[in-house]
C-alpha cells in the first residue's frame, strides 16, 4: 500500500477517548458507503459499510453515522487504541454503478 | 487463508517501456477491483471484474491501460508506453459480494515508478 497522507488533515486523540472521523460525500445518486482503514505500507481494510436506506450502524468499537441531507458521512470509534493509529478513507458508491469514489482520507494519531 | 496477493511489490521502468502488475484474488472471490493511489490521496477506482468480463472499465485513464482476467481469477493489469504521470501504488481488490454487502480485501499494492 501507499506511504499514505504526508498532509493529510490529522485528527489527534488521547488513548481511551472517542474519536469522530468526518467525510462529505460528493454524488447525491451514492446509496453505498464504506469505511477503510489504511496503516502505513499496507492497502486500506474494511471497518464497516452503511446503505442508504440506513442512517446508522454499528459494529464492534465502530459506530458509521450517514445523513443524505448533507452528504455527510462520519466515523466514529469508542475507546480509542493505539492500534488505531492509520489514516480513514470513506468510499461511496454511485447507484447503478460498479466504482468507488474514496474520500482525501483523515490521519488519525492516538496519543498513549 | 491466504490473502489477496499482487506481484511484483515493486517496479522501476523507464518512460515508454511496457509493464504488467499481477493479482491474485482470495479463491472463490468473484470480484475483482484494480485502484491506484498517488502519495496522499485515496485509492482511485481505475476497473472491476465480475468474473472474466470488465463491468465496468470507467475509471482506466486512457487506451494505454488494460487489464484482463481470463479465467475469473488472475488478473493483470496492463500499461503500455508508460509515462512518469503513471508513477503510483497499483492496489488490487478482491470480494464476495453477498446481500449487498462488498467487503472487499485489497492486496498490499504494486508501486509503480516510471523514470
Amino acid at each position: 500500500g501507499e506511504s499514505v497522507g504526508l498532509h493529510l488533515p490529522t485528527l489527534s486523540v488521547q488513548e481511551g477517548d472517542n474519536s469522530i472521523i468526518n467525510c462529505a460525500y460528493s454524488n447525491s445518486a451514492s446509496d453505498y458507503f464504506i469505511w477503510y482503514k489504511q496503516e502505513s505500507g499496507k492497502g486500506p481494510q474494511f471497518i464497516i459499510d452503511i446503505r442508504s436506506n440506513m442512517d446508522k450502524r454499528q459494529g464492534q468499537r465502530v459506530t458509521v453515522l450517514l445523513n443524505k441531507t448533507v452528504k455527510h458521512l462520519s466515523l466514529q470509534i469508542a475507546a480509542t487504541q493505539p492500534g488505531d493509529s492509520a489514516v480513514y478513507f470513506c468510499a461511496e458508491n454511485p447507484s447503478g454503478t460498479y466504482k468507488y469514489i474514496f474520500g482525501t482520507g483523515t490521519r488519525l494519531k492516538v496519543l498513549a | 487463508g491466504a490473502g489477496v496477493s499482487q506481484t511484483p511489490s515493486n517496479k522501476v521502468t523507464e518512460k515508454g517501456k511496457y509493464v504488467e502488475l499481477r493479482c491474485d484474488p482470495i479463491s472463490g472471490h468473484t470480484a475483482l477491483y484494480w485502484y491506484r493511489q498517488s502519495l496522499g490521496q485515496g485509492p482511485e477506482f481505475l476497473i472491476y471484474f465480475q468474473g472474466t468480463g470488465a463491468a465496468d472499465d470507467s475509471g482506466l485513464p486512457n487506451d494505454r491501460f488494460f487489464a484482463v482476467r481470463p479465467e475469473g481469477s488472475v488478473s493483470t493489469l496492463k500499461i503500455q508506453r508508460t509515462e512518469r504521470g503513471d508513477s503510483a501504488v497499483y492496489l488490487c481488490a478482491s470480494s464476495l459480494i453477498i446481500g449487498g454487502r462488498d467487503e472487499q480485501f485489497f492486496g498490499p499494492g504494486t508501486r509503480l515508478t516510471v523514470l
